[in-house]
């Protein structure tokens, strides 16, 4: 199976300020998503990222607060932008190598917002 | 919309004994895959094991198998020989393909909080 690492895994940022999270794959994947997880809940859909394509984001996510790159098919980036408080979760980068296979994700970005 | 009901918060297990986990989902869809995943503490999210929904013989991966009910669409996992590496959240997942992004989506349940007893 495929190896997914983030950076940073965790941070610590003031209200106002924008984080880029990064997403590295060691092997090529056409779909990825992101997810966030907010303290002690599920894991919500931010938006889909296939590479060739523009994001698409679900209902409740805009691309001006969480801009998404995917400039080729192993790496892509989710900037969180003028963070609030509400924004502190952990946000999860998931591949699909196949549809049988389900997700794989990566470890995860725990972000903290003061 | 597809939904995921996972009725069960927080269950416990003595160890070594067996534990079912529930999950429901509602879909119009008849092609989807079902998965559950564990979260350990640690939070790195672990595939534990996948069903396809045309396939009839329901999965098993060494201690972990699962109950398919396709009719009744209903998805628990059993959890036998429960040992202290087990203690998790467990997420049970839905995913079919959604042709509003061209791509599959994985929707999940709110998960149930499994705690192995020594």
């Amino acid at each position: 199976s495929a190896v997914i690492s983030q950076k940073p895994s965790r941070d610590i940022c003031q209200r106002g300020t924008s984080l880029t999270i990064q997403c590295q794959v060691d092997s090529q994947v056409t779909m990825m998503f992101w997810y966030r997880q907010q303290p002690g809940q599920s894991l919500t859909l931010i938006a889909t990222a296939n590479q060739g394509s523009e994001a698409t984001y679900e209902s409740g996510f805009v691309i001006d607060k969480f801009p998404i790159s995917r400039p080729n098919l192993t790496f892509s980036t989710l900037t969180v932008s003028n963070m609030s408080p509400e924004d502190s979760s952990i946000y999860l980068c998931s591949i699909l190598p196949a549809p049988a296979m389900g997700l794989f994700f990566g470890p995860g970005t725990r972000l903290t917002v003061l | 919309a597809q939904t995921v009901t996972q009725s069960q918060p927080e269950m416990s297990v003595q160890e070594a004994e067996t534990v079912t986990l529930s999950c429901t989902y509602d879909t119009s869809e008849n092609n989807y895959y079902l998965f559950w995943y564990k979260q350990p503490p640690s939070r790195q999210m672990i595939l534990v094991i996948r069903q396809e929904a045309y396939k009839q013989q329901n999965a098993t991966e060494n201690r972990f198998s699962v109950n398919f009910q396709k009719a009744a669409k209903s998805f628990s996992l059993k959890i036998s020989d429960s040992q202290l590496g087990d203690t998790a959240m467990y997420f049970c997942a839905f995913m079919y393909l959604y042709s509003g992004a061209g791509s599959y989506q994985l929707t999940f349940g709110k998960g149930t909080k499994l705690s192995v007893i020594p």
